[in-house]
């Protein structure tokens, strides 16, 4: 079956650094997103992965280890505009270029 | 557009209604998806339109939803004989249609079957 997981909700401080992090066991595998979606809004694209390794831009970061299923988005420097939910998805292998399975979403919430 | 517009932003309907969801991409985007959001889960896939042809149809859940993109830009979601279980937000993106090129999501329609 497709499963990707992540958790629920998480809670940091301003300024601080959170790392969430996305576990997946997909039919193979064809690429990571991570987006951002603000409660009532659309998401929006932060982060690509197809290969091992770290992708940086700005503040935000993404990981992936494609041998242990298993990804991360890191934002550094928060700020109080970053409380959203992070969606991890994921493109299994032979699904088409829409096709992606998302998680279900963790809430971060960020306190002054 | 400058982005991705959803029309109507919220629909309620009776239960057994017909209802169209209309989608316009951003311009020059041949790639549109189509999605469902319920509350507190994550986007589920249901069509996936490469120009004027529906790519893959793998998860419209069943023969009550129909899309169109006639003229490959506009789209249209059909639901017919809509169910109180169709209430969600049905969310349009489109993109370049490159793998790995981000998709642009529109703001949805919240249907709402009473």
């Amino acid at each position: 079956g497709q499963n990707i997981d992540q958790p629920t909700e998480m809670t940091a401080t301003e300024g601080a650094i959170v790392q969430i992090n996305c576990t997946y066991q997909t039919s193979g595998f064809n690429g990571l997103f991570w987006y951002q979606q603000h409660a009532g809004e659309a998401p929006t694209f932060l982060s690509y992965n197809v290969l091992d390794g770290l992708e940086e831009k700005g503040r935000f970061s993404s990981f992936l280890s494609r041998s242990k299923g298993y990804s991360y988005l890191l934002l550094k420097e928060l700020q109080m505009k970053d409380s959203a939910s992070y969606l991890c998805a994921v493109r299994p292998r032979g699904g088409s270029q829409g096709n992606l399975i998302f998680g279900k979403g963790t809430k971060l919430s960020v306190k002054p | 557009g400058a982005g991705v517009s959803q029309t109507p932003s919220n629909k309620v309907t009776e239960k057994g209604k017909y209802v169209e969801l209309r989608c316009d991409p951003i311009s020059g985007h041949t790639a549109l998806y189509w999605y469902r959001q319920s509350l507190g889960q994550g986007p589920e896939f249901l069509i996936y339109f490469q120009g004027t042809g529906a790519a893959d149809d793998s998860g419209l859940p069943n023969d009550r939803f129909f899309a169109v993109r006639p003229e490959g830009s506009v789209s249209t979601l059909k639901i017919q004989r809509t169910e109180r279980g169709d209430s969600a937000v049905y969310l349009c993106a489109s993109s370049l249609g490159l793998l790995g090129t981000e998709a642009f999501f529109g703001q949805g329609t919240r249907l709402t079957v009473v």
